[in-house]
């Protein structure tokens, strides 16, 4: 897998947008970029994914940079059930398989 | 759908006990796998298989056997349980990961195991 760093934690106001970056300078080109978040150590739960172009759905949006070493998750109204782990994930079809190799994550607080 | 189930939610061994945690997914999934949680951590791999009679070691495979005998079940078996494998289990299946098409992988809620 492409090796991705996060922030350990974020802190962002409720209703506010949360911006959550997420560096992976070594990706190789088939290299999807999936965000994944967990909430309370309950099963973690699939957001959003993209390979290249920007990316939106109704959970929330993913801006890539057009040389693809770091991205960026926008939840654009954050509730307080967005409080969650939120992992930013590059699996490599070669060696892994594929599978998803989970980092220690970001920790959004949304606060009132 | 009921998704991914895993069954039991809670566990207590003692040490040096065996056991089966079970994993269901009805959604025709090919790939299947384990990972366990320790507390302030992420997610760690543990076996994975991309489809019935295939398994393969993920990053901390040792004290775990895995089978695949049909699509639809993974269960994990404990030979011998100590105290560091106290954790949280999840399972998960997706279609099989590849290059070319979005492969969401979906969770189930998680085995909470406590070895004394």
């Amino acid at each position: 897998d492409a090796k991705t760093t996060q922030p350990p934690s974020m802190d962002c106001a409720e209703g506010r947008a949360a911006n959550l970056p997420c560096n992976h300078s070594t990706i190789s080109g088939n290299e999807y970029v999936y965000w994944y978040r967990q909430i309370h150590s309950q099963g973690p739960q699939y957001i959003i994914h993209g390979l290249k172009n920007n990316e939106t759905n109704e959970m929330a949006s993913l801006i890539i940079t057009e040389d693809r070493k770091s991205s960026t998750l926008i939840l654009p109204h954050a509730t307080l059930r967005d409080t969650a782990v939120y992992y930013c994930i590059a699996p490599n079809y070669g060696g892994s398989q594929g599978n998803l190799i989970f980092g220690k994550g970001t920790k959004l607080s949304v606060k009132p | 759908n009921a998704g991914v189930t895993q069954t039991p939610k809670f566990q207590v061994l003692k040490t040096g006990q065996s056991m089966t945690l079970q994993c269901a997914q009805d959604m025709n999934h090919e790939y299947m796998s384990w990972y366990r949680q320790d507390p302030g951590m992420g997610l760690r791999l543990i076996h994975y298989s991309v489809g019935a009679g295939i398994t393969d070691q993920g990053e901390v495979p040792n004290g775990y056997n895995v089978s695949r005998s049909t699509t639809e079940d993974f269960p994990l078996r404990l030979l011998s349980a100590a105290p560091s494998q106290t954790s949280v289990y999840f399972c998960a299946s997706s279609t099989r990961p590849n290059s070319i098409k979005n492969t969401e992988a979906f969770f189930g809620q998680g085995t909470r195991l406590t070895v004394v």
